[in-house]
């Protein structure tokens, strides 16, 4: 199993530049979510999804557009890209099977915003 | 949700044992805590994660006292490898859309 895996690893846009963050996983999870961690800030919330075709808003959800159309993926869209958004984009999943609420974590995608 | 708030770092010897303690004053009767590991360059990997008293597993423990207004993590006989930054998490059990991440402590353990 691959996990969580994230496309790309790196980008750099210019202010006002579009661009689409792949999530997927391979452990039939429900949950998904899209964090930014950013520097003494710990990880926060974007988006989430609980299934197929459902997305609900985050901590800091603004500037951001999220889509599930497949269990397995979980895309995060930046419709104009601002400085404010260079961070460092982590996704996650977790299943609804275990008492224990783990999220499994991709390697994450660097963004940075010119 | 409550607010986290943990150290921003702690040093240790290898062999000590570590406590990091995260503070979630205004903690809600459904709320859960997590503990997550993060190396550089890499996402958060799940540690433990307890609702009252101890937790124990294979790598660390989780200690919440009655009031449940704090947790500790602790962490046995540490050695190189544990060199991480720590998170701390409160979610809610009913709406997994409601959690809140620490800020994260920066562990650095030494020869």
């Amino acid at each position: 199993n691959a996990g969580v895996t994230q496309t790309p690893k790196f980008r750099v846009l210019k202010t006002g530049q579009s661009m689409t963050l792949l999530c997927a996983q391979d452990m039939n999870h429900e949950y998904m979510y899209w964090y930014r961690q950013d520097p003494g800030m710990g990880l926060r919330l974007i988006h989430y999804s609980v299934g197929e075709g459902t997305t609900a808003k985050g901590e800091v959800p603004d500037g951001y557009n999220v889509s599930r159309l497949k269990k397995q993926n979980f895309l995060l869209g930046l419709e104009s890209a601002a400085p404010s958004q260079t961070s460092v984009y982590f996704c996650a999943s977790s299943s609804t099977d275990s008492s224990i609420k783990t999220q499994y974590f991709g390697p994450g995608t660097r963004l940075l915003v010119l | 949700l409550a607010k986290t708030t943990q150290p921003i770092s702690m040093d240790s010897y290898e062999g000590q044992e570590v406590n990091i303690t995260c503070s979630h004053n205004n903690i809600a009767t459904n709320d859960y805590i997590t503990w997550y590991q993060q190396f550089p360059s890499q996402g958060p990997r799940f540690i433990i994660q307890g609702y009252k008293t101890k937790v124990t597993n294979e790598v660390a423990s989780l200690f919440i006292p009655a009031d449940r207004k704090s947790s500790t993590l602790s962490l046995p006989r540490v050695s190189l490898s544990d060199t991480a930054v720590y998170y701390c998490l409160v979610g809610d059990t009913d709406s997994w859309g409601k959690l809140q991440f620490g800020a994260g402590t920066q562990v650095v353990v030494t020869p």
